[in-house]
């Protein structure tokens, strides 16, 4: 596609449920990454995923959070058994060549969880 | 960890004035470069500027580093309304980590 596309734009969650997020790169761009950002805060990286070696899932907050990327191309984060401070905008950008050009990002998902 | 940090936290000017905002960090990089965010949601791509460069121009941004001292400037020249954003400095580890590590941003006002 044109761009990175994230669904959903806005999750309601209740507490200690799971939720799915679904990220769509652009076409092509073997990089892949997750961050989550907080409410007037910066950018907490989550995952990167590059071809096919082993994704880098440093960032990850605690094993509540896995994420997979299928076929080189669409990832899916899950959190299971979601917590408050899971709340955040869930944010996925995708890169042509690491170190070379820069990322393009998907508009996210606004993840509430009451 | 937070390897950028951006300075000021927050700027507000008139119209037609030029922007200034400052980034620090820590170790080596590859690159650093420098985003836009409107409205708390997806961020776009200004400019990258690698280790080996000093400054470099896009539009009305102009971008310098100087590696000795660890540390960006981002200029926004002749500033618009539609310039209101949160700019975020990025760097690109040269120690083998395969992400971007971003500061906390500028928040950056622009009054008509």
């Amino acid at each position: 596609g044109a761009g990175v596309s994230q669904s959903p734009s806005n999750k309601v969650t209740e507490k200690g449920k799971d939720v799915e997020l679904r990220c769509d790169p652009i076409s092509g761009h073997t990089a892949l990454y997750w961050y989550r950002q907080s409410l007037g805060q910066g950018l907490e990286f989550l995952i990167y995923f590059q071809g096919n070696s082993a994704p880098d899932k440093s960032g990850l907050p605690s094993d509540r959070f896995s994420a997979e990327r299928t076929g080189g191309s669409v990832s899916t984060l899950t959190i299971q058994r979601t917590q408050q401070e899971d709340s955040a905008v869930y944010l996925c950008a995708s890169s042509l060549v690491r170190g070379y050009y820069g990322y393009t990002f998907g508009s996210g998902t606004r993840l509430t969880v009451v | 960890s937070q390897q950028g940090e951006e300075d000021p936290q927050a700027l507000s000017i008139q119209e037609g004035e030029n922007a200034t905002m400052n980034c620090s960090y820590k170790t080596s990089i590859n690159n650093l470069q420098w985003y836009r965010q409107n409205s708390g949601r997806g961020l776009v791509h200004l400019i990258l500027i690698r280790s080996n460069e000093r400054e470099k121009h896009s539009g009305r941004l102009r971008v310098t580093l100087d590696t000795s001292k660890k540390s960006s400037s981002l200029l926004i020249t002749a500033s618009r309304a539609a310039d209101t954003a949160s700019y975020f400095c990025a760097t690109d580890d040269l120690q083998g980590a395969q992400k971007l590590v971003f500061g906390q941003g500028t928040r950056l006002t622009i009054n008509p």
